[in-house]
């Protein structure tokens, strides 16, 4: 079956330092990715998304960039802030309807 | 616009009762999804429906659990009898297409406790 491997399992970085989460797939079916960040206590929320048609997606400091023939996808956070510490999770899909997510990141932003 | 709603929010119980835990999508999605969260297993989907029909319930642990969705706006997934390792966080999330290129909307989540 599908599997979807995220790395690192946690990240500290320093306010203001830029945060880079990987992702990589291993069904070549996978058509949607999307990133979903969690905080302590509540909901996956959906933050960006990115379809294989296209390789790079952004939105205000959050931006994704997805490489088809290697099969993996990364977010990227720039200027990051304390509230942007929280458990990010990557996911791909494909057109079973299924979404098979990563193990999870667990970013950490230090004042 | 409401978004997925799930209840109840927290479910503490005995080893042996059954566990009933209720899911109401966002209006106009025809996609429901049950995951379940735990620290070592992460997120974990238990069963999906399209036009609520189940399309994959490979997911489900054991035949102690199960889910129904009768209608477009409710869906049960059910434990009997529950177990102590069946405690987690069970999220309901819902998508307008099942295709599996639509955003999923999670709700609020039951955590679930099994003494």
């Amino acid at each position: 079956g599908e599997n979807v491997e995220q790395h690192p399992s946690t990240l500290s970085v320093q306010e203001g330092d830029s945060a880079v989460i990987k992702c990589t797939y291993s069904d070549s079916a996978s058509n949607y990715f999307p990133w979903y960040k969690q905080e302590l206590g509540k909901r996956p929320q959906l933050i960006i998304d990115i379809r294989s048609n296209v390789g790079e997606k952004k939105d205000q400091r959050i931006a994704v960039t997805l490489n088809k023939t290697a099969k993996h996808f990364s977010l990227h956070i720039t200027e990051t802030q304390p509230e942007d510490s929280a458990v990010y999770f990557c996911a791909a899909s494909n057109q079973g309807g299924k979404l098979i997510f990563g193990q999870g990141t667990e970013l950490s932003v230090k004042p | 616009d409401a978004g997925v709603i799930q209840s109840p929010r927290h479910e503490v119980t005995e080893m042996g009762q059954e566990v009933t835990l209720r899911c109401k999508p966002i209006s106009g999605h025809n996609s429901l999804f049950w995951y379940r969260q735990t620290m070592m297993r992460g997120l974990e989907l238990l069963i999906y429906f399209n036009n609520n029909v189940p399309i994959d319930d490979s997911g489900m642990p054991e035949d102690r659990f199960s889910a129904k969705m009768p209608n477009a706006s409710f869906s049960t997934l059910k434990i009997q009898p529950s177990e102590p390792r069946d405690s987690a966080v069970y999220f309901c999330a819902s998508s307008w297409s099942g295709q599996g290129d639509q955003p999923q909307h999670f709700g609020d989540g039951t955590r679930l406790s099994i003494l």
